[in-house]
């Protein structure tokens, strides 16, 4: 357990379902992340929360939705995913993503929300 | 934004045998990160190296941030190290605002065998 508490741990969904993925951290941190993991690739960026506010969208498209009601709670809402979309999706979080001082970003992940869209 | 490339994509090692995984990057860095993911996906966050050498029982890394990379070694090797290392270099955000990202490399595969 690092402190970092991701669900569900696997989801199935259809192409037409609307989902969510969770995450919570309990570290104290104000910054948090979504990563994406797919097979053969690195770790992509998705979404960047700091203090509660987006900093970052890496060009996601919009059937990924991200909610950050505060900041120790992120969510992912899903709907009409394709495919392609099944992947591992981790979640991270950091003191603060907007400081260069040392240690502030430092991430500590989650233990990810492996998802299969069929 | 900065390339981030790891060496050897693979490696399979007998238990107990050493090795060292590289990290090159394409440009200065404000730190880096060594993290191991095990076979389940979890990430587990090893080394914050941004220069200099740093040891962890097994474990050592050393970062020469002037020459823009970053080893990792690993003695006496664990069928428990298998799993896939990244490294992970932090810079400046698309959003061009203050927001720093952590940007991975596709990692080295690490096999140990008993």
């Amino acid at each position: 357990e690092t402190g970092v508490t991701q669900t569900p741990r696997h989801l199935v969904m259809g192409m037409t379902n609307k989902k969510s993925l969770k995450c919570e951290q309990h570290l104290g941190h104000n910054a948090m992340y979504w990563y994406k993991q797919s097979a053969k690739k690195p770790l992509e960026l998705m979404f960047v929360y700091n203090f509660k506010e987006q900093t970052e969208n890496n060009s996601v498209p919009s059937r990924f939705s991200p909610e950050c009601p505060n900041s120790s709670h992120l969510f992912l809402h899903l709907h009409t995913l394709q495919p392609e979309d099944s992947a591992l999706y981790l979640c991270a979080s950091s003191q603060d993503s907007t400081s260069g001082r040392w240690g502030a970003n430092v991430l500590t992940f989650g233990a990810g929300s492996r998802l299969t869209v069929l | 934004g900065i390339q981030v490339e790891q060496s050897p994509p693979d490696l399979i090692l007998q238990e107990g045998a050493n090795s060292t995984l590289r990290c090159n990057f394409s440009d200065s860095v404000n730190n880096l990160q060594w993290f191991h993911q095990n076979p389940w996906g979890q990430l587990i966050n090893l080394f914050y190296i941004p220069s200099g050498t740093k040891q962890n029982g097994r474990l050592s890394a050393t970062t020469v941030a002037t020459e823009r990379y970053s080893l990792l070694y690993i003695s006496s090797s664990q069928t428990t190290d298998s799993g896939v290392y990244f490294c992970a270099v932090v810079e400046r955000g698309n959003s061009g605002g203050s927001n720093y990202k952590l940007t991975f490399g596709k990692g080295t595969l690490l096999t140990v065998n008993p």
